[in-house]
């Protein structure tokens, strides 16, 4: 298992535009979560699943955006009509949760600009 | 909603000085996690402290957990270039997941 893996790194799409991403977590973890971060700041919390389980969303996340864990493996999250602010570094990681809290493991993330 | 806030936000130091970034947050937090993000890498988990009052050490690093874990610090003893990034807090509250601080970011020079 070599970690969380993303893609693609870099997507670059015009406003209105859908995207998609995919996150692989690390096999054995039964957690993933979605943040962003944007330049200069601290990641910022989207949601997250344990296993194929969506247990929370942010209240910022508007209805355009839509994430998914279908077998509790991967997951995707999806943008639909992307604009400008959704610009930004989106980073997936995963943890193994069951008799307390352990430290996430990220992927390398990906960079969306929205043109 | 939970607040975690990091000062200083920026700190420039010459190798072989100490520096220190210190955590607070809003509300009470049963565990607080430290990571590194080096510049255009992904953040990378350093440590996590659960107890009040906790102290944990790795090599030059030192954490502290405050008495009332509302707040952290991170203490780096003689500065080295491979130490250059910005060191954020995460602090786990009532809900299941890590809210992040904003962050310091540590510039260290010869």
């Amino acid at each position: 298992d070599t970690g969380v893996s993303q893609n693609p790194r870099h997507k670059i799409t015009k406003r209105g535009q859908n995207v998609t991403f995919r996150c692989d977590p690390i096999s054995e973890h039964n957690r993933l979560y979605w943040y962003r971060q944007t330049l200069g700041q601290g990641p910022e919390f989207l949601t997250y699943f344990q296993n194929e389980a969506q247990l929370e969303k942010s209240r910022l996340l508007s209805d355009r955006f839509s994430a998914e864990r279908p077998k509790g493996s991967f997951s995707t999250l999806e943008i639909q009509r992307t604009e400008q602010g959704d610009s930004a570094m989106y980073l997936c990681a995963s943890s193994l949760e069951g008799q307390g809290m352990s430290g996430y493991t990220f992927g390398s993330g990906t960079r969306l600009t929205v043109v | 909603g939970q607040q975690v806030m990091q000062i200083p936000q920026y700190q420039h130091v010459q190798e072989g000085e100490d520096f220190t970034t210190y955590c607070n947050s809003s509300t009470t937090l049963s565990n607080i996690q430290w990571y590194k993000q080096r510049p255009g890498e992904h953040p990378v988990f350093l440590i996590q402290l659960v107890k009040s009052g906790e102290v944990k050490k790795q090599k030059r690093l030192t954490f502290q957990f405050g008495e009332a874990k509302k707040n952290s610090s991170l203490h780096i003893t003689a500065t080295q270039t491979t130490d250059v990034g910005t060191y954020f807090c995460a602090g786990l509250g009532t809900a299941s997941k890590l809210t992040f601080g904003t962050g310091t970011r540590l510039q260290v020079t010869l």
